[in-house]
């Protein structure tokens, strides 16, 4: 398997700043996904990242270390309707991502 | 046309029953997808279409039956399920091996 390693659950306050951990196997590893997920909807994709550092996507960002096994998703400035599942998605080789179990973002007022 | 479109979004069937699940896109991508998802899980890959060709099957028994009629069409049909077998099935298509999925709405799945 893939080893995929993300907190289950994240609580932050709205208009904070969260970091979203991943850790994965490094063997064969060709690329990394971030994928949301809303409850009872499909995950919408986020980003990709195959080289390292940080990609900035408006409010996301998404971080990798390819020596370390480590990606991080920071969001800024939370809004409420962030509140979701974050799906971590490493791919090995030319092999389909496998999904990480998902952190569950909780955002409060 | 940016989406992946799944018909229908709920169905409730008999374990004797058979029906087919629909996944539909005009995108162009040449490889689509058949995934599982239970509750708090992450989704499960179940088949993968390239070039309108089935190249994996993870190991998804043969109650579960894919097809993939023209490159806009993937359907998966169902015969004989289990209870267990209760969950959203998502359809997802992609460009290529550099793009991310792009995921349809599901279809909610409950065999009684």
């Amino acid at each position: 398997g893939q080893n995929i390693d993300q907190p289950t659950e994240m609580t932050a306050t709205e208009g904070a700043i969260v970091q979203i951990n991943c850790t994965y196997q490094t063997s064969g590893f060709n690329g990394l996904f971030w994928y949301q997920q809303h409850a009872g909807e499909a995950p919408t994709f986020l980003s990709y990242n195959v080289l390292d550092g940080l990609e900035e996507k408006g409010r996301f960002s998404s971080f990798l270390s390819r020596s370390k096994g480590y990606s991080y998703l920071l969001l800024k400035e939370l809004q409420m309707k962030d509140s979701a599942s974050y799906l971590c998605a490493p791919r090995r080789g030319s092999y389909i991502p496998t999904f990480g179990r998902g952190t569950s973002l909780i955002v409060h007022p | 046309d940016t989406e992946v479109t799944q018909t229908p979004k709920h169905l409730v069937m008999g374990m004797t029953n058979k029906k087919s699940l629909k996944c539909e896109q005009h995108m162009g991508h040449r490889a689509m997808y058949w995934y599982k998802q239970k509750a708090k899980k992450p989704p499960e890959l179940m088949f993968v279409y390239s070039y309108e060709k089935l190249s994996i099957n993870e190991s998804v028994p043969s109650r579960f039956s894919p097809e993939c009629p023209n490159s806009s069409l993937l359907n998966l049909h169902l015969h004989a399920l289990q209870p267990e077998d209760s969950a959203l099935y998502l359809c997802a298509s992609r460009q290529g091996a550099l793009s991310g999925y792009t995921f349809g709405s599901g279809t909610r799945l409950t065999v009684v």
